[in-house]
């Protein structure tokens, strides 16, 4: 089946260490997407691409970076990791090419990964 | 901005009670809502969304646009429906299209 696969799924870390969440799809998508969930804040996105050479700022995008290094990856890096920074991080695609209003038009479903589950001490 | 409120952090009921899960939404343009499903030790998932005006696993959502809500029912709640559910807002036009914007989450738990 065609998927969403984040890399680690669990990871500890001091404050300060480079940290870097990897996410690989296989779903032919064109479209990425880097949350965070937080108890009580729900999913905030990080960031987004619509494309290899596509990268949008989310709402939160403060201490962190993306790199969109083919089609099917999309990574997420905490150049000097905080104990703020702790939570559960969700990858997820969606494809822009169906659409009920036509080609080019987005249904709005994102698939997402399991999620990678990140702590920093 | 867009913005999505779910003002429930938690909702529990019973075993064939009715469900209401709360959303509104503040957005200047045309919206599209969605619900989205986090069962436990599954992936988050579409579960239904307001174009499709569908009825999934019983769950129906209708989009009042007066009062910007976007409320998610069942008349008769099972046990399997306990899992988190996020109301999320689609916005258009220009680059943000298609990116989504999701509310707090509420855990709804449905006890025998």
């Amino acid at each position: 089946d065609a998927d969403v696969t984040q890399t680690p799924r669990n990871r500890i870390t001091k404050t300060g260490k480079r940290i870097m969440l990897e996410c690989s799809q296989t779903k032919g998508h064109d479209r990425m997407y880097w949350y965070r969930q937080d108890p009580g804040l729900g999913l905030r996105l990080i960031y987004y691409s619509f494309d290899v050479k596509d990268i949008n700022k989310g709402e939160i995008s403060d201490g962190y970076s993306v790199s969109r290094q083919a089609q099917a990856k999309f990574s997420l890096s905490l150049e000097s990791a905080i104990p703020n920074q702790t939570a559960l991080y969700f990858c997820a695609t969606s494809d822009a090419r169906k659409g009920t209003s036509g080609p080019g038009t987005n249904t709005g479903e994102l698939f997402f990964g399991e999620g990678s589950r990140l702590t920093v001490l | 901005a867009q913005r999505v409120t779910q003002p429930e952090k938690l909702l529990s009921v019973f075993k064939g009670a009715p469900v209401e899960l709360k959303c509104n939404y503040s957005y200047s343009g045309s919206p599209e809502l969605f619900w989205y499903v986090q069962y436990s030790r599954q992936r988050l998932q579409l579960l239904l969304r307001h174009i499709s005006r569908e009825s999934i696993k019983g769950f129906t959502a209708d989009l009042n646009k007066g009062e910007t809500s976007f409320h998610l029912k069942k008349p008769f709640a099972q046990e399997e429906d306990s899992a988190m559910y996020y109301c999320a807002l689609r916005t258009g036009g220009g680059t943000s299209y298609g990116k989504l914007t999701f509310g707090q989450g509420t855990i709804l738990t449905v006890h025998p």
